[in-house]
């Protein structure tokens, strides 16, 4: 099984849709959760942190559900820019050397 | 500016060759990683550094080896043992290392596509 799960997509939807990514992880040990975004053969840039509660950053929201061991991306009035691939990131703190994982990402387009 | 400098964009290797990918980067970051990238798979981890002097392998860390002799730099070379070496590599670097700070980010170079003639 692998640490992180991301469905690859891909999402085609409409400008001005709202599209939801899920990811889960199989490891309870995570502490910290990202989104990455990752334009086609460019470097991944972060998006967002997920924070326990829940974080907005304009059109997007992140939440975690650590019972469950899932997040979730949320974006909003999706825009012709938002197509990309977005990458989910787990941090284990399990040992003394920390480790980061990405699920192998979601691939969305949103046309005119 | 400050930023992670991977080069070359674009490098070719011939079977039984060893290359080298560069990496550089001028944000004083103690932590630096390789990392590869297949078509539709995610990041997989080959080698990183908490510190200058040390590394520590990834996952995927055959066919492959480094050194940090120098905190800005982390040069990665792909060996001949390595025999499905064609794949996008990103070099990243962070402050610190994920270990030591819960929400340390990382910061990526822009990659270096390697293939194989």
């Amino acid at each position: 099984r692998k640490e992180v799960e991301q469905d690859p997509g891909p999402f085609n939807v409409p400008e001005g849709a709202t599209v939801a990514f899920n990811c889960t992880y199989s490891n309870s040990a995570s502490q910290s959760f990202f989104w990455y975004r990752q334009d086609c053969r460019k470097e991944p840039k972060l998006l967002m942190s997920v924070y326990s509660s829940g974080n907005e950053d304009g059109r997007f929201t992140a939440q975690l559900n650590r019972a469950s061991q899932y997040i979730s991306l949320l974006i909003r009035d999706s825009k012709l820019s938002d197509s990309a691939t977005y990458l989910c990131v787990v941090n284990y703190r399990g040992s003394t050397l920390g480790r980061l994982y990405f699920g192998r990402g979601t691939q969305l387009t949103v046309w005119p | 500016d400050g930023g992670i400098t991977q080069s070359p964009k674009y490098l070719f290797r011939k079977e039984g060759q060893n290359v080298t990918l560069s990496c550089e980067q001028n944000l004083n970051h103690d932590a630096m990683y390789w990392y590869r990238q297949d078509p539709g798979q995610g990041l997989r981890l080959i080698y990183y550094s908490q510190i200058v002097n040390d590394f520590q392998k990834g996952d995927i860390a055959e066919g492959y080896s480094v050194s940090r002799e120098k905190k800005e730099s982390f040069p990665l070379t792909v060996t001949s043992a390595q025999k499905n070496p064609t794949a996008f590599y990103l070099c990243a670097s962070s402050m610190s290392s994920p270990a030591l700070v819960t929400n340390e980010k990382l910061f990526f170079g822009s990659g270096t596509q390697l293939s194989v003639l």
